[in-house]
C-alpha cells in the first residue's frame, strides 16, 4: 500500500522568510496530493492541492510542486507571517482515500 | 451553514467499556471517514463509508466498528476500549467523486 514520508518534523523560520516542506510517496497509482493546515484544537483544513497531471500550482503565498518521476512533492510558503504557524500535513490519494504524512510543525519567529 | 460536528469533544472512559463517538454532517456528502491522530503518526484511517449501508475497514480498524444508516451520520464504536485507543479522533466527509475532505473539530478520548 501507499506510504507517505514527510520532512522535516519541525521547521522554524524567521517571519518574512520562506518555508519548504517535502513529502515522498511510494505508490505510483496515487494521483491526488493535498496539503492540509491544522491549527491547535481544530481539524485539518485543505490549503492547496495538486493532481498528477500538473507539475506546479500556486495560490498567493503558497505553492505546491510535484515530481512524479521521483515521487515527491513539496509545499512552499513565501513571506511567512505569524498566522502561518501551525502543523502542516501532506497526503497522497487514489480512489478518494488519503494516506497522510506525519506532519510538520511550522514555527514563525518574530 | 452546512457543517460537520463531532460529539462529545472530550471523553474519559475506563478500559473495557463500550464507547460511541458521534459524527454528523449537513452537507449531504456521500463519503465519510474516521481517523485517529497520534503524535508522530499523522492521521490514520480507521473506517470509511461511500454511502448508506456501505462501510469499509481502513488501516487501523481492529477494535472499532461503524454503521451508516443515513447520509448524515457515521458513529464510531469502540467495542471494548483499551488504553492504546487513547487518541484524538477526527471525522471527515467529502462529496461523491471528490477528493477534498472536510474535517470535524475532533474528539479527544482518554481510556484509563
Amino acid at each position: 500500500g501507499e506510504n507517505v514520508e514527510q520532512h522535516p518534523s519541525t521547521l522554524s523560520v524567521q517571519e518574512g522568510d520562506s518555508a519548504v516542506i517535502k513529502c515522498t510517496y511510494s505508490d505510483s497509482a496515487s494521483n491526488y496530493f493535498p496539503w492540509y493546515k491544522q491549527e491547535l484544537g481544530k481539524g485539518p483544513q485543505l490549503i492547496i492541492d495538486i493532481r498528477s497531471n500538473v507539475g506546479e500550482k500556486k495560490d498567493q503565498r503558497i505553492a505546491v510542486t510535484l515530481n512524479k518521476t521521483a515521487k515527491h512533492f513539496s509545499l512552499h510558503i513565501t513571506e511567512t507571517q505569524p498566522e502561518d504557524s501551525a502543523v502542516y500535513f501532506c497526503a497522497a490519494s487514489s480512489n478518494y482515500q488519503l494516506i497522510w504524512g506525519a506532519g510538520t510543525k511550522l514555527i514563525i519567529k518574530p | 451553514d452546512a457543517e460537520i460536528t463531532q460529539s462529545p469533544r472530550h471523553k474519559i472512559t475506563e478500559t473495557g467499556r463500550q464507547v460511541t463517538l458521534a459524527c454528523h454532517q449537513t452537507w449531504n456528502h456521500n463519503n465519510m471517514f474516521w481517523y485517529r491522530q497520534d503524535l508522530g503518526h499523522g492521521l490514520r484511517l480507521i473506517h470509511y463509508s461511500y454511502g448508506v449501508q456501505d462501510t469499509n475497514k481502513g488501516e487501523v480498524s481492529d477494535g472499532y466498528s461503524v454503521s451508516r444508516s443515513n447520509t448524515e451520520d457515521l458513529p464510531l464504536t469502540l467495542e471494548s476500549a483499551a488504553s492504546s485507543q487513547t487518541s484524538v479522533y477526527f471525522c471527515a466527509s467529502s462529496p461523491a467523486g471528490s477528493d477534498e475532505q472536510f474535517f470535524g473539530p475532533g474528539t479527544r478520548l482518554t481510556v484509563l
